[in-house]
């Protein structure tokens, strides 16, 4: 089957500048995860989608991130404005059972300069 | 707070020289432990599950067991295909759906 998919791979912008991230979960799965990943951590979970209803967005910084899933199926993630802090990789998975953590992405690797 | 320490935070080993990943943690009613491979570049990759004490999963040169403070990753005999940073995180449940936490990892070198 198709794995998770993220686009873009890299982003390079300024400070204030605005970004979106797209995933495109494994087909069928329900649950959808975004995770930020800062150079040296583990990954910290942004916001948890089940369906496109969400479940967990207690660590989403909602003053300047904000995220989707349309339809249940693709999602996407944007900052606005984005701060230099916000460098990171941002990981999307997928999982057919809400219990689990088993598919990631590929990542989004962002800089913001 | 959940808590998760990993140890040794970079681990270089010889082709073949067997050993062990530590990772302990701190929680509130642990409902599972997770280890995952993660190559540079690449997003995480599942290896195993493990749900209570005394419990133990293998793959290949991996074999993770589970107490009831800490988790181990052994590896024999590895190979530098091995090398990666390794995962593990612990899910709680908080208001009915998983919650997980992740540390830092362990950064392994195999060295031909």
């Amino acid at each position: 089957e198709a794995g998770v998919a993220q686009s873009p791979r890299y982003k390079i912008i300024e400070k204030r500048q605005s970004v979106a991230f797209w995933c495109n979960p494994i087909s069928g799965h329900a649950t959808l995860y975004w995770y930020q990943q800062i150079l040296g951590q583990g990954p910290k979970l942004l916001i948890q989608f089940q369906n496109n209803g969400v479940v967990d967005d207690s660590q989403l910084p909602k003053d300047r991130f904000s995220a989707e899933r349309l339809k249940g199926v693709d999602s996407t993630l944007k900052i606005q404005p984005a701060k230099l802090e916000d460098s990171a990789v941002y990981l999307c998975a997928s999982s057919r059972d809400r219990n689990l953590l088993e598919y990631f992405g590929p990542g989004t690797r962002l800089t913001v300069l | 707070e959940d808590q998760v320490t990993q140890s040794p935070e970079a681990l270089r080993l010889q082709e073949g020289e067997s050993s062990s990943l530590n990772c302990s943690y701190t929680v509130s009613g642990l409902r599972g432990l997770f280890w995952y491979r993660q190559d540079p570049g690449k997003g995480p990759e599942f290896l195993f599950t493990l749900y209570s004490a005394g419990e133990e999963k293998e793959k290949e040169r991996l074999k993770a067991t589970l107490t009831k403070k800490e988790s181990f990753l052994h590896i024999t005999a590895p190979k530098p295909e091995d090398s990666a940073t390794y995962l593990c995180a612990v899910q709680v449940y908080s208001g009915g759906y998983q919650k997980v936490t992740f540390g830092i990892g362990t950064k392994l070198q195999v060295i031909p």
